[in-house]
């Protein structure tokens, strides 16, 4: 059973404008929140994370965003580059040092 | 560059037939996660070793199998490999036994012809 959905498949942005990516998760222990992104031909890099106790963090242009009550966080890039396009993966994990459970992706496509 | 190598990056094998995929973990890490992607699928976790020993297990089939070696680089081993099985195997490494901010390799990609 997926714990970690991601129901967009892609996205596409124009350039300078706002990214937001979506991930809903079903297990309530989950309590770590992480985003990769991966480029096509590579491994998934760190991107942002996010505990439970916080219901923001940001690092740059990236914005992660959680509402623990509707088991939602939002991956927030502003503004969007053509870099940036890539696959996002969410990911999670109870704190108890179980491996993350990750989401099947987001493909997003920045636009000149 | 993340500092986790992966050999293979490609291998074509038969159904029937058994295949090891390796990985080197970062300098210092100790814990090696092997995850597998199959295509339209996120990552699934398959395994975790930390420091030789095993220490999680996720979605894996009995007919694979891995191990870390005391020199802290792993090896996943899949037998009697399916059609199915075609897909990208990641390894990961961190420092703790905690999957966080784990560090992913360039994967080894696995068709099964």
């Amino acid at each position: 059973d997926q714990q970690v959905k991601q129901n967009s498949p892609s996205l596409s942005v124009q350039e300078g404008r706002i990214s937001i990516l979506n991930c809903d998760y079903t297990n309530s222990m989950f309590d770590y929140f992480l985003w990769y992104k991966k480029y096509p031909a590579e491994g998934p890099t760190f991107l942002i994370s996010i505990s439970s106790i916080k219901d923001k963090n940001e690092d740059g242009r990236f914005t992660v965003f959680l509402n623990k009550s509707a088991k939602h966080l939002s991956l927030h890039i502003v503004p969007s580059q053509p870099g940036d396009s890539a696959v996002y993966f969410c990911a999670a994990s109870p704190n108890s040092g179980y491996a993350l459970n990750f989401g099947k992706g987001t493909s997003l496509l920045v636009t000149p | 560059d993340s500092g986790v190598t992966q050999t293979p990056k490609h291998l074509i094998t038969a159904t029937g037939q058994r295949v090891t995929l390796r990985c080197s973990p970062r300098s210092g890490d100790l814990s090696v996660y092997w995850y597998q992607q199959s295509l339209d699928q996120g990552l699934q976790f398959l395994i975790q070793y930390y420091n030789g020993e095993e220490r999680a297990k996720g979605n894996i089939l009995e007919r694979f199998s891995a191990q870390q070696f005391p020199d802290l680089h792993s090896e996943l081993n899949l037998s009697s490999l399916e059609l199915g099985d075609s897909a990208l195997y990641f390894c990961a490494s961190s420092v703790t036994s905690e999957n966080t901010e784990a560090f992913f390799g360039q994967g080894t990609r696995l068709t099964v012809v």
